[in-house]
């Protein structure tokens, strides 16, 4: 079956454009998760939904950043006002049940110039 | 809050030579551990995982790792590698008590298998 997919795989923003970053889950995976990954470093956690509810937007480096999973399927995370060091690849992951195995998408290889 | 900690950030070998690939983690108290595996242009990939029971867990294709409660570590082995092990390689750990199951990365470790 398919995976986890993302869109746009890459995206160049000027500074102080937004964007929006796409994540299609598994289809019924409950969970969903963004995690940011920084070049050269592991991922790093930003926020958690449990169906439409967002249960967790500890990581979320400033109010610039905003998710979204409203139908508890599909999610956006959308970044206001992108700064340079906003530059990274964007994963998302779902899971079938709550602290289930975590799949990944291929990415998205934000670019802020 | 949990820091995971891969000592080494590049690993060159031989092919068919062993491999050891460091990961501690800062908690005490009950965790799941993960490796999780990334080639070029691809998503991370779970390669093996310690949730309970046997501290020795083994992947399909030759990877195994051992959790050490007393050392807070789970590195992962390989007794014979080859070229297409090369990839990054990455540990992570999640707390029992946290609810949504989100995971802690290390720094990851580039394993380069050469010929």
């Amino acid at each position: 079956g398919a995976g986890v997919s993302q869109s746009p795989r890459y995206k160049v923003a000027k500074r102080g454009q937004d964007v929006a970053l796409r994540c299609d889950p598994i289809s019924g995976h409950v969970s969903l998760f963004w995690y940011q990954q920084a070049l050269g470093q592991g991922p790093e956690f930003l926020t958690y939904f449990q169906n439409e509810a967002q249960l967790d937007k500890s990581g979320l480096p400033s109010d610039r950043f905003f998710a979204e999973r409203p139908e508890g399927s599909v999610s956006t995370l959308k970044i206001q006002r992108t700064q340079q060091e906003d530059s990274a690849v964007y994963l998302c992951a779902s899971s079938y049940v709550i602290r289930g195995e975590q799949y990944f998408g291929p990415g998205t290889r934000l670019t802020v110039t | 809050a949990q820091s995971v900690t891969q000592l080494d950030s590049q690993v060159p070998v031989f092919e068919e030579a062993p491999v050891e690939l460091r990961c501690n983690y800062s908690s005490s108290v009950s965790v799941y551990l993960f490796w999780y595996v990334q080639y070029p242009n691809q998503g991370l990939q779970l390669l093996l995982k310690y949730l309970s029971g046997s501290t020795l867990v083994e992947s399909i294709n030759g990877f195994e790792a051992e959790f050490n409660k007393s050392q807070t570590s789970f590195h992962l082995r390989k007794p014979s590698v080859h070229i297409s092990d090369t990839a990054e390689y990455f540990c992570a750990v999640s707390d029992w008590d946290n609810a949504g199951n989100m995971l802690t990365f290390g720094g990851g470790t580039r394993l380069m298998v050469k010929p």
